[in-house]
């Protein structure tokens, strides 16, 4: 099945870009979501992609897809301190047509 | 976008009682529901698919006796975790399938058995 992995870290200063990646299994994968987890709170979708896009731009927030290697990533323009968060990659890939999670990378932004 | 509410937001339950968590569409009709669990940093975890009006399907290692899904709407699907145990607390996800395809998450429910 599908398995997705992420860096579980990263820590930017404010105003930097920050990146974040990830990489998938299932080349089969139609859809590419990232969504946004802060503390205490559920999930809030901050964008997707479909497989026969490589690039997809939305304000301050570049999704990057490399669909020869697997990699998706997401680039946060002038990061804030209100973007420290967890940071989510999933992709479509469950028998149930449910998504499979990463293990969520850790953004913190220093001021 | 699409509005997917839970209710409660917490809850706080002696062992050996039941919790009924509620997860509703607000604004869209959904005739499939997921039901996550989340550990503490860690990742979300599906336990169970719930579709408008059969049953649910559980994923492998969710008791199904455990965890009662009951979907009997297409706004509306139920977690009832039976029996609740220290072990159960965790953080309580559900999603809905919106008409694109597309997921919405609840906000959660956070589960805390003493």
């Amino acid at each position: 099945g599908e398995d997705v992995e992420q860096s579980l870290f990263l820590s930017v200063r404010e105003g930097d870009s920050s990146v974040i990646n990830c990489t998938y299994t299932d080349s089969s994968s139609t859809y590419l979501y990232w969504y946004k987890q802060e503390p205490g709170a559920g999930l809030q979708l901050l964008t997707y992609i479909f497989s026969n896009m490589d690039m997809k731009q939305d304000q301050r927030l570049t999704v990057l897809l490399n669909k020869k290697d697997k990699h998706l990533s997401l680039r946060i323009a002038d990061t804030q301190t209100g973007d420290s968060a967890i940071y989510f990659c999933a992709a479509y890939g469950g028998s149930q047509g449910n998504l499979i999670f990463g293990k969520g990378t850790k953004l913190s932004v220093k001021p | 976008g699409a509005v997917v509410s839970q209710h409660p937001s917490w809850v706080i339950c002696k062992s050996g009682t039941s919790v009924k968590i509620e997860c509703r569409s607000l604004d869209f009709q959904a005739t499939t529901m997921f039901w996550y669990r989340q550990f503490p940093k860690q990742s979300l975890m599906l336990m169970a698919t719930s579709n408008e009006g059969s049953k649910a399907t559980y994923e492998q290692g969710v008791e199904k006796d455990k965890f009662l899904i009951n979907h009997a709407s297409l706004t509306l699907s139920t977690l009832t975790v039976t029996s609740a145990h220290p072990e159960d607390s965790s953080f309580y996800i559900c999603s809905a399938r919106g008409p694109a395809g597309e997921q919405f998450f609840g906000p959660g429910t956070r589960l805390t058995v003493l």
